[in-house]
């Protein structure tokens, strides 16, 4: 009964290569994030959407795509993988009430790259 | 520039004592500060939060104290149990505007409490 699911959990992949993470929850949400952690444990935003429109984009590369198919779902597509890509990516999804909303978290997915 | 900050990489209290964990921020515009906790290979889970108009929120044997003043807030956890060893993240953010929110993090804190 996972609120918020990501898939794969872990993904080993080469340089060059591109790569997809999914992210669905069944919370009833309109808002869901992609947060990346890095090697030194900093758990910095990357996008934001509601109800499958993008609002927040923290000066990402653009080889960073996310795709919200719908809004319990935002997909995360990285093109051209760098070895600095490596991290531990966070989906979120939250319920705005008034800017006051409590983020809800998923696993997590480990990207290594090689 | 890292607005949310964790001096405290990690943190060892004895069951049954108090843990004290600490944040300070710089940016005076954040007006809402939450505690999240999280456990290895699993994302970070919702512990409690305090509004600026606030300086204390409790809920069971966790409190939260915000000094606006000094731009720093304290999560009191008492009292302790080995069940709550984890990483402690406290997050800020402010009225962006809009439909959604952004979290700003700091690095977390290691809490080892010992049997």
């Amino acid at each position: 009964d996972t609120a918020v699911s990501q898939t794969p959990k872990y993904l080993v992949t080469q340089m060059g290569n591109d790569k997809s993470i999914k992210c669905e929850q069944n919370l009833g949400h309109d808002t869901m994030y992609w947060y990346k952690q890095d090697s030194k444990k900093f758990l910095k935003i990357m996008f934001s959407y509601n109800n499958k429109e993008l609002i927040i984009n923290e000066t990402v590369p653009n080889r960073f795509s996310p795709k919200s198919p719908d809004k319990a779902h935002l997909n995360l597509h990285i093109n051209s993988l760098e070895l600095g890509d490596s991290a531990v990516y966070f989906c979120a999804s939250s319920q705005p009430g008034g800017g006051r909303d409590e983020q809800f978290f998923g696993p997590g997915t480990r990207l290594t790259v090689l | 520039d890292q607005q949310v900050k964790q001096n405290s990489p990690s943190l060892s209290v004895q069951e049954g004592r108090i843990s004290i964990l600490n944040c300070d921020y710089t940016n005076s515009m954040f007006d809402y500060f939450l505690w999240y906790k999280k456990y290895p290979a699993e994302g970070p889970t919702f512990l409690i939060s305090i509004s600026s108009i606030k300086d204390k929120n409790e809920d069971g044997r966790f409190t939260v104290f915000l000094n606006k003043s000094a731009k720093h807030l304290s999560l009191h956890i008492v009292p302790s149990q080995p069940g709550d060893s984890a990483v402690y993240f406290c997050a800020a953010t402010m009225n962006y505007g809009g439909a959604t929110n952004k979290l700003i993090f700091g690095t977390g804190t290691l809490l080892a409490v010992q049997p």
